[in-house]
């Protein structure tokens, strides 16, 4: 079965950048997205399609996807953005996967 | 406004059977696939399945951990869709997402929108 690998958490500093990876065979080929969780909440989509970004989403959020990575990039990052983050992909044998999250923290 | 509501969460026993439903409002739940993902607490998102929009045939995935146990269906004419949960096990225990799912492109979806959550609790 098809999986996605993500680190269980990233540190950064406000204003600073935040890079989040997802590691998966042949990722590439695939579509990542990627999802927004705060406690109590239920997770909001923040990219689609790799690069895309939905309406409402600040323009500090992009995403990237390259060989097997997918990376999310949050650029002047805010205390807001301190969450649980996501990654999903489509497998033709697996069907939707998600990886384990990574818990991102503003410090 | 797209919104999704599930119902029908609870306490149930293990071995026994749950349905739950997704209400959908604020576009035509016929243009879409519909899925399901669920969260142990305090754990990570784990996609349980979906269904195909009648288009491509209403046609369903799901996840090994419940193939055989859970089904997904929907009503279009309701705007609802369902998740019978058969043969229930401890470890089903979890909040259920019901999403709105985009696609295909090429042949992947992906969820694009989320409902609140319902808890489901299997415990004797």
């Amino acid at each position: 079965s098809y999986e996605l690998t993500q680190p269980p958490s990233v540190s950064v500093s406000p204003g600073q950048t935040a890079n989040i990876t997802c590691s998966g065979d042949d990722l590439e080929d695939k579509f990542a997205s990627w999802y927004q969780q705060k406690p109590g909440q239920s997770p909001i989509l923040v990219i689609y399609q790799d690069t895309m970004r939905p309406s409402g989403i600040p323009e500090r959020f992009s995403g990237s996807n390259s060989g097997n990575t997918a990376t999310l990039t949050i650029s002047g990052t805010q205390a807001m953005d301190e969450a649980d983050y996501y990654c999903h992909a489509w497998d033709n044998s697996t069907a939707g996967v998600f990886g384990g999250g990574t818990k991102l923290t503003v410090l | 406004e797209v919104q999704l509501g599930e119902s029908g969460g609870g306490l149930v026993q293990p071995g026994r059977s749950l349905r739950l439903s997704c209400t959908a409002s604020g576009f035509s739940l016929g243009d879409y696939a519909v899925g399901w993902v669920r969260q142990a607490p305090g754990k990570g998102l784990e996609w349980v399945g979906f269904i195909r929009s009648l288009v491509y045939g209403g046609t369903t995935e799901y996840a090994a951990s419940v193939r055989g146990r859970f089904i997904i269906s929907r009503d279009d004419s309701k705007s609802i869709a369902y998740l019978q949960m058969n043969s229930l096990r401890t470890e089903d225990t979890a909040v259920y997402y019901c999403t709105r799912d985009r696609g295909p492109i090429l042949t992947a979806y992906y969820p694009d929108n989320w409902g609140q959550g319902a808890l489901v609790t299997v415990s004797s």
